[in-house]
This record gives C-alpha cells, structure tokens and sequence, in this order.
C-alpha cells in the first residue's frame, strides 16, 4: 500500500522553538505540498515542491520554509514557533500531471504554548 | 471571491436518501477535480476524479459543468458511515490542489 508518512501525530512545542515537520512517501512522486487545516478556513497551502532541491511558496508562507534535498523527503520547518502556528500541518503528495489527485499523509497536529 | 466554494453544511439526512453537494470555482481555467472525504480528525482521503463526462462509482455519482464553473456530488441510499466532511479539490494549470472548505454530511438513523 503507497503512503505518505508524517513523523509526528501530536507535537507540542514552545514559543520561540525551531520545528522540524518530517514527510515521506514511497511512491516516487514528483511533487510534495504542505498544507495547514484550520476550521472554517479549510486546508491552506503553505509550501510545495515539484522537485529535488526545488520549491515555492504557496498562499501562506510566512513564518515557514522547507527541505527536499531527496525526493521522497520533504521538511516543513517553523523557524521561531508561535502559537498562531498550532494547527493540523498535512503534506501531500502526487505524481507530475496530478491525473489521480493527492495522497495525505496523516497529519501532525502541532500546539504552540 | 473565493476560488472555490462550498457550502460548510451541515446536511443532516436519514439513512437511506439521496443528498448532492456543489462546489464553485472561480477560474474558468480549471483543469482537473477531485472530490475528498475527511473523517474527523483525519486525512482527506481521494473519494473520486471528475471527469468532464461525468462519472459513478457504486452510489456515489460526480459531474463537472463548465459553463456554470461547478462540480457536484451525488450520494444515493446514504449509510451511517457516509457521515464525513466532504472537500472540493481544484487545479488551475499546475499540479497545485486549491480546495474548497468542505461540506459536512451527518447521516442519522
């Protein structure tokens, strides 16, 4: 079965911490995304890559960067944790083409105190 | 504007009947669809493309209209376990999901 895994469930941190968000998957896949999910604003981009040593910024990237430095790995980074930062962090995964959608990983749900 | 819409429900029905969601989106560019189900606190999970022709799986039905820039889904005989959060994922010249915010079914007895 193809997975995307996420190296944390639940994290809690503290403000003012370096966080490392860790994300691999198994099917070969091109691009990688990472998301955040907050009620009533759904699933938010914050960083995607479509390559190794590549990426770009999506609809939120302040506050964050990431690492691909190999393709099956892709690392969201919070640099100085704050606690408008706690929330579901998703990474997702898909072929170039997009042709059969995303694969989730299961999420890390991260509290900023 | 959002670029894509939904709306956040909840659509509370019996087991049984027949429910269909919308979702908008913006860009007439669009290019691929994708409808998710999301359990609570958990991932989205692909329930289906949509294809422009239209497509079903099992009681599951999704149909894309261009003209009026909106995908549907429509599920027949709803079972308790259909109860989910349901996504809208869109593309719009790149591999990039924009996603809706979700419509939320409850199913009850």
């Amino acid at each position: 079965d193809v997975k995307v895994t996420q190296s944390s469930r639940y994290l809690v941190k503290r403000t003012g911490e370096k966080v490392f968000l860790e994300c691999v998957q198994d099917m070969d896949h091109e691009n990688m995304f990472w998301y955040r999910q907050d009620p009533g604003l759904g699933l938010r981009l914050i960083y995607f890559s479509y390559d190794v040593k590549m990426k770009e910024k999506g609809d939120i990237p302040e506050g964050y960067s990431v690492s691909r430095e190999k393709k099956e790995r892709f690392s969201l980074i919070l640099e100085s944790a704050s606690t408008n930062q706690t929330s579901m962090y998703l990474c997702a995964s898909s072929s170039r083409g997009i042709n059969y959608g995303y694969t989730f990983g299961s999420g890390t749900r991260l509290t900023v105190v | 504007r959002k670029e894509v819409e939904q709306d956040p429900g909840p659509f509370n029905v019996p087991e049984g009947a027949t429910v269909a969601f919308n979702c908008t989106y913006s860009n007439s560019a669009s290019q691929s669809f994708f409808w998710y189900r999301q359990d609570c606190r958990k991932e989205p999970k692909l329930l289906m493309s949509v294809y422009s022709s239209g497509n079903e799986d099992g009681r599951f039905t999704a149909q894309l209209n261009r003209a009026s820039q909106y995908i549907s889904l429509l599920i027949r005989d709803s079972k308790l376990s259909d109860s989910a959060t349901y996504l809208c994922g869109v593309t719009y010249n790149t591999d990039k999901l924009i996603f809706g915010t979700g419509t939320r079914l409850q199913v009850f007895p």
